[in-house]
């Protein structure tokens, strides 16, 4: 079974620019979550859908971050402007039950904001 | 609003002694509970959950968590620990109820020395 794809795995740049990354759940997941982990933190939830719904964003700046779920599957995440605290890696995880599940994490994406 | 505090940042721990990583957490209702593991290099895996039932669940690699709602603690312990356990690990929490934030502890990074 494959994991949890993300892209890309790197990405550097300058502050007021944006960047978009991108993520492929396992197969079968109805959840999909995005995460912010700064280094020396856990991660924190930025987004979670079910299915191509929005299921809690409480956390997400959305002066400058948007994310969308289209046709329920793949996800990406939008960073407009980027400000240097924005540099984190940026996680994407789903799973099969969004309430009890376990989550499956993708490798990630290290920002950053010079 | 859930919580998760995990009162230490590092642990160390000789190999072949017992090992314990220490979480609590604060929710208004039914907790779900959660712990995972980064090793370096490595995305974040699953370890085990508390849902319901038996208070003390069995994960991979040999761990268990006992659940104690008197203490609001879910520890993570070994009865013998490998070198090979050295990494990051995270408590998290979901209330039961839908809907409701994934808040993930700051870490506990553990060293097994041989």
């Amino acid at each position: 079974e494959a994991g949890v794809a993300q892209s890309p795995r790197y990405k550097i740049i300058e502050k007021r620019q944006s960047v978009a990354f991108w993520c492929n759940p396992i197969s079968g997941h109805a959840t999909l979550y995005w995460y912010q982990q700064i280094l020396g933190q856990g991660p924190k939830l930025l987004i979670q859908f079910q299915n191509n719904g929005v299921v809690d964003d409480s956390q997400l700046p959305k002066d400058r971050f948007s994310a969308e779920r289209l046709k329920g599957v793949d996800s990406t995440l939008k960073i407009q402007p980027a400000k240097l605290e924005d540099s984190a890696v940026y996680l994407c995880a789903s799973s099969l039950d969004g309430r009890a599940g376990e989550q499956y994490f993708g490798p990630g994406t290290r920002l950053t904001v010079t | 609003a859930q919580s998760v505090a995990q009162p230490e940042d590092q642990v160390n721990v000789a190999e072949g002694n017992p090992l314990t990583v220490k979480c609590t957490y604060s929710v208004s209702g039914n907790p779900y509970l959660f712990w995972y593991v980064q090793y370096p290099n490595r995305g974040l895996q699953f370890l085990l959950k508390y849902i319901t039932g038996d208070n003390l669940v069995k994960g991979s690699y040999g761990f268990e968590a006992e659940f104690n709602k008197s203490q609001t603690s879910f520890h993570l312990k070994k009865p013998s620990a490998l070198v090979s356990d050295s990494a990051l690990y995270f408590c998290a929490v979901r209330d039961g109820g839908y809907g409701q934030n994934f808040v993930f502890g700051p870490g506990t990074r553990l060293s097994v020395l041989p």
